[in-house]
């Protein structure tokens, strides 16, 4: 159960795009199409943001996108906010029927 | 509209043991899939269990397994960790999480801080 990979921080300039990756193994993000990324600000409980590799709740704006290719998904923000300062993790399905985290990144928007 | 509230936090000694709650409002409980998750104050997150819908099957986290137990209460709407034998690496903000498909977790509750100190 080893924490998925994420850069620890990431930035951008309101209205650029950027991308937050994630790798895993094939027993984790690779072997199962069940990764999601969360947004958290400060003291705050995290948000869904995609599910299902690529898939949005309702109400999270199409700014934000997700894709996979092998062990590593990836998150992308496109047209940055400055409420879109947070940090993101992504978390995958495992072969042992639990859940592992990423490390976290933080996105500060310059 | 759902809701999900934790209690049962609070300061502890290492080898001691605590049991928080999560109170569920808006939907059934029962009716999915439920986790734990934690986070160490100024870390990330870390899954730490869950009980599938069918409330058969559960799963732990290699950090908890053996100490922790999740259960849950049909008449009561409420989902339980039963933490056992602590240890300071167990202090972390416990957050009560609802499974919407394949681990995606919709709603959050707000958390409930546990410290295991001397």
């Amino acid at each position: 159960q080893s924490a998925l990979t994420q850069a620890a921080s990431v930035s951008g300039s309101p209205g650029q795009s950027i991308t937050i990756s994630c790798t895993g193994t094939s027993s984790d993000v690779g072997g199962y199409n069940y990764v999601s990324w969360y947004q958290q600000h400060p003291g705050k409980a995290p948000k869904l943001l995609i599910y299902e590799v690529y898939n949005r709740p309702s109400g999270v704006p199409d700014r934000f996108s997700g894709s996979k290719s092998g062990n590593t998904a990836s998150l992308t923000i496109s047209g940055l906010q400055a409420e879109d300062e947070a940090d993101y993790y992504c978390s995958s399905s495992t072969s042992g029927n639990t859940d592992v985290f990423g490390g976290g990144t933080k996105l500060t928007v310059l | 509209q759902v809701q999900l509230v934790e209690s049962g936090g609070g300061v502890v000694q290492p080898g001691r043991s605590l049991r928080l709650s999560c109170a569920a409002s808006g939907f059934t409980l029962s009716s999915y899939g439920m986790h734990w998750v934690r986070q160490a104050p100024g870390k990330g997150l870390e899954w730490v269990a869950d009980i599938w819908a069918d409330g058969i099957k559960i799963y732990y986290a290699d950090s908890v397994e053996g100490r922790f137990t999740i259960s849950r209460d049909k008449s009561k709407n409420t989902l339980s960790l039963q933490m056992n034998s602590l240890r300071a690496e167990d202090t972390a903000v416990y957050y009560c999480a609802r499974d919407m498909s394949h681990y995606a977790f919709d709603y959050w509750g707000q958390g409930t801080l546990v410290t295991v100190s001397s």
